[in-house]
């Protein structure tokens, strides 16, 4: 069991807005850790989608956001396009023992 | 750009080692952090560990002190050596460079069977 919680799967339908949320607590996101987000397609290593909360790098469509408020995190997705089906994952850092990187437990996205 | 690319055994038996090594081209090796991402087959991402070209380590405490990652910055190599391995070992794993703004670049990946 991962100690971020995500969503396993989530849908929509073209042109559509999702979100997927990303729930930790007061050793990781709530500790004040900066939440990233990748996107993994089947067979292919995941790609970075948004670092530091909510930036996108270079290349990134400006319809992925992210933002984060208090132990939770999210990942927005405007206009929803078939291309966006994949594996989604929130990456952040854990104190509860040692200061360790976590990551959720990934969300399937379809696009219906 | 920098690019990653794992190499190392494809099968590993019940209770050895399990090594893997990770070359570096296109950027130095110094500066970031360079670290060991693996997957189990359908499954999530699961992080083992990382080390500054340095030498300072860091990994994931559910490995019980399995793992150990060493850099080699004149070959440009850095690698993973995973102990007393069981098929829940068994997984895609890759190497990466992590950095203060996440993991941003990832090899292909590399499969390891653990079974006799």
């Amino acid at each position: 069991q991962s100690v971020l919680a995500q969503p396993p799967s989530v849908s929509g339908a073209p042109g559509q807005r999702v979100t997927i949320s990303c729930t930790g607590s007061r050793s990781n996101i709530g500790a004040g850790y900066d939440v990233h987000w990748y996107q993994q397609f089947p067979g292919t290593a995941p790609k970075l989608l948004i670092y530091g909360n909510s930036n996108r790098p270079s290349g990134v469509p400006d319809r992925f956001s992210g933002s984060k408020s208090g132990t939770s995190a999210s990942l927005a997705i405007t206009g929803l396009q078939a291309e966006d089906e994949a594996d989604y994952y929130c990456q952040t850092y854990d104190s509860s023992l040692s200061v360790h990187v976590v990551f959720g437990g990934g969300t399937k996205l379809t696009v219906l | 750009q920098v690019q990653l690319q794992e190499s190392g055994p494809g099968l590993v038996k019940p209770s050895e080692t399990l090594s893997l090594t990770c070359t570096v081209s296109g950027d130095s090796i110094s500066s970031y952090y360079w670290g060991w991402i693996r997957q189990p087959p359908g499954k999530g991402l699961e992080w083992i560990g990382y080390m500054y070209y340095s030498g300072s380590a860091n990994y994931n405490p559910s490995l019980k002190s399995r793992a150990t990652i060493s850099v080699d910055t004149s070959k440009k190599q850095f690698s993973l050596k995973l102990s007393s391995v069981t098929a829940a070992d068994t997984a895609l794993y890759y190497c990466a460079r992590q950095g203060a703004y996440g993991v941003d670049v990832w090899g292909q990946g590399t499969t390891v069977t653990v079974s006799s």
